[in-house]
């Protein structure tokens, strides 16, 4: 069975730093590029990172660009996402997402439960 | 970037109506649209792909139209199971893999 489980997350000071990981099982990871997607309170779905299968490749949204990195070790089935200088505006449900595709047609077919990062003093 | 809006941001229904959303682009993306289910606590789940394809497991009740900018998801007849909020993204030019707000469908 497919499962990804996002952990890592908590409650931090503004302008710290957290590190979220997401374990992949129940397919072969090594063949996906994945995702980092967040929801924060009382808000919709925004996109974060990307990282494609081999880790040699990232993109990430503007509002995060310079402060979050995003990273994978296929031999241990595990993405990361490294949080820097946290802002209020960071607080959120933080997702990953299987990116698969049919033809052309990209989407993200398989999602964890999320794990919750509050930044606050 | 390409904008996505979902309307109505709301909705309220019964069991059995028949519910149709809608998700516009800002600029052309042909059929790279894609529609998620969200209940709170749960995962996102994918329902429809490439605007119109039913993702494996998912009911029939569902279905996607639309090409272009213009792009609609309708639930043919509502089962309590399906209260939750629903969002368009596109796929055509990423990143960014922009999502709509969200319509959010409750019962009446």
């Amino acid at each position: 069975e497919e499962q990804l489980v996002e952990s890592g997350g908590g409650l931090v000071q503004p302008g710290g730093s957290l590190r979220l990981s997401c374990a992949a099982s129940g397919f072969t990871f090594s063949s996906y590029w994945m995702h980092w997607v967040r929801q924060a309170p009382g808000k919709g779905l925004e996109w974060v990172a990307r990282m494609n299968s081999d880790g040699n490749s990232r993109s990430y949204a503007d509002s995060v660009q310079g402060r979050f990195s995003i990273s994978r070790d296929n031999a241990k089935n595990t993405l990361y996402l490294e949080l820097n200088s946290l802002r209020d505006d960071d607080t959120a449900v933080y997702y990953c997402a299987r990116d698969s595709y049919t033809r052309s047609w990209y989407y993200f077919d398989f999602w964890g439960l999320g794990t919750p990062v509050t930044v606050s003093s | 970037d390409i904008q996505m809006t979902q309307s109505p941001s709301s909705l309220s229904a019964s069991v059995g109506d028949r519910v149709t959303m809608t998700c516009r682009a800002s600029h052309y993306i042909s059929t790279y649209l894609n529609w998620y289910q969200h209940k709170p606590g749960k995962a996102p789940k994918l329902l429809i792909y490439a605007a119109s394809s039913l993702q494996s497991g998912v009911p029939s009740r569902f279905s996607g139209s639309g090409s272009g900018t213009d792009f609609t998801l309708t639930i043919s007849s509502l089962q309590p199971e399906d209260f939750a909020t629903y969002y368009c993204q596109q796929s055509f030019i990423t990143p960014p893999y922009t999502f709509g707000q969200g319509t959010k469908l409750d019962i009446k």
